[in-house]
């Protein structure tokens, strides 16, 4: 089974400067995604970033950047230029690419990040 | 778009009552999931339907934990009877069947059990 470990239990940060957010993984897989949600407090959880892992270049979504290291199985989150909406609790998540096989397409997350931003 | 919704929010129940917790996906998407998330944890997947059929129970506790899909559509999961480890929230999650993989989540009903 696949799992996923996010080492940093809490993070913060200054208002306009950049932070990284760990997360490692294990699978036998070659093909799968993996992502990056935000829970903002009492608030849904909403997709940050996506990274095939077929693809070897980075994914970037505006501030928001991933580390795909395939090899070390590590997908580590930077935020450049923080912001004060930016604080939230981070998930790590994996999922098959295998749309045929039964529960392929669950997500497994990490335990999470909560990521503090100071003004 | 709509988005996922569910209800209801908050609620408290004693030891050994029953609830149970509504959701509606997003229209067109076939598959529905229905997480467990403890407080300080990552999401847990208790139960997956494809359509109206179960793809992947294997976490879900069945002596007390039930969960169904009338018409493919709306979703009802039950926890009967509660305990006090099950309180957590509960998040109803949908997605499009295709290869983006992206779930999209409802706010989430938060169990207290006293």
């Amino acid at each position: 089974a696949q799992t996923v470990t996010q080492s940093q239990p809490e993070m913060s940060v200054q208002e306009a400067e950049t932070v990284t957010l760990s997360c490692t993984y294990d699978t036998s897989e070659s093909d799968y995604y993996l992502f990056w949600y935000k829970q903002p407090p009492s608030r849904q959880m909403i997709l940050v970033i996506r990274q095939e892992a077929y693809k070897q270049q980075n994914a970037t979504e505006n501030r928001f950047s991933v580390n795909f290291q395939k090899a070390a199985k590590s997908f580590s989150l930077k935020i450049s230029d923080s912001q004060l909406g930016d604080a939230a609790m981070y998930f790590c998540a994996y999922r098959s690419a295998g749309p045929g096989r039964q529960g392929a397409q669950k997500l497994v997350f990490g335990q999470g990040t909560r990521l503090t931003i100071n003004p | 778009e709509a988005g996922v919704a569910q209800s209801p929010r908050y609620k408290i129940i004693e030891k050994r009552q029953s609830v149970a917790f509504w959701c509606n996906p997003i229209s067109g998407h076939a598959t529905l999931y229905w997480y467990q998330q403890i407080l300080g944890q990552g999401p847990k997947l208790l139960i997956q339907f494809q359509n109206n059929g179960v793809v992947d129970d294997s976490q879900l506790p069945k002596d007390r934990f039930s969960a169904e899909r009338l018409k493919g559509v709306d979703s009802t999961l039950k926890i009967q009877p509660a305990k006090l480890e099950d309180s957590a929230v509960y998040l109803c999650a949908s997605s499009f069947r295709d290869i983006t993989g992206e779930l999209f989540f409802g706010e989430g009903s938060r169990l207290t059990v006293l």
